[in-house]
């Protein structure tokens, strides 16, 4: 089954502490991002990624770093969460470069930072 | 910088009526993609129905149609004989062609009543 997955799907951590949000797609997919969804404000992209070793800044990157070592794999890291990063976050994958594309998304991490 | 607008936060309809959601958009590309996706109180994100910005005809998927006009950059979607499962949060999404940055509006949170 073609799908995007995300883990955890619920997370509650404490200021400061690191922590890795991963994301797995298995449909081949070149371009993978993150959004993050907040009340009034829609789905914003944090990071996105091209291809492999290829990752850019989207529209609220500060705090968040990704990586992209592999094609499948694109997690999100927040080195030292703040209570400002409690949100509900999205991964999502699609094919580059295609017409009558469209994104696959991950069923979402509620973070909460305490 | 592309902008999505969804100005209506909430909206309520009872079952079997129908009900149309709004979203305008602001752009200078001639070839783009619109999108509503819904998503229900499982977080999921679920794409409902896709506009191609060349296709002049509006596109049509069982219950919902959308109203895309593009002169005045509206992209509305009405849901017909609205269900109870239709109760959701949806967005209203753009993304130009060979581009994979999809933006985003707020969200309209519909409720169906029985």
């Amino acid at each position: 089954e073609a799908q995007v997955t995300q883990n955890p799907r619920y997370l509650i951590t404490v200021t400061g502490k690191k922590l890795t949000v991963t994301c797995s797609q298995n449909m081949n997919h070149e371009y993978m991002s993150w959004y993050r969804q907040d009340p009034g404000l829609g789905l914003r992209q944090i990071y996105y990624s091209m291809n492999v070793e290829v990752t850019d800044k989207g529209d609220v990157p500060e705090g968040y770093k990704v990586s992209r070592k592999e094609k499948r794999n694109f997690p999100l890291i927040l080195e030292s969460p703040s209570p400002n990063q409690t949100s509900l976050y999205f991964c999502a994958s699609g094919l580059m470069g295609q017409t009558n594309t469209e994104a696959f998304f991950g069923q979402g991490t509620r973070l909460t930072v305490v | 910088a592309q902008t999505v607008t969804q100005s209506q936060p909430e909206m309520s309809v009872q079952e079997a009526e129908t009900v149309t959601l709004s979203c305008t958009y602001d752009t200078s590309e001639s070839n783009y993609y619109l999108f509503w996706y819904k998503q229900p109180p499982s977080r999921q994100m679920i794409l409902v129905i896709r506009q191609e910005a060349y296709k002049q005809q509006n596109a049509t998927e069982n219950r919902f149609s959308v109203n895309f006009q593009k002169a005045a950059k509206s992209f509305s979607l009405k849901i017909s004989d609205s269900q109870l499962g239709d109760t959701a949060m949806y967005f209203c999404a753009f993304m130009k062609q060979w581009d994979n940055d999809m933006r985003f509006g707020a969200g309209t949170r519909l409720t169906v009543k029985p």
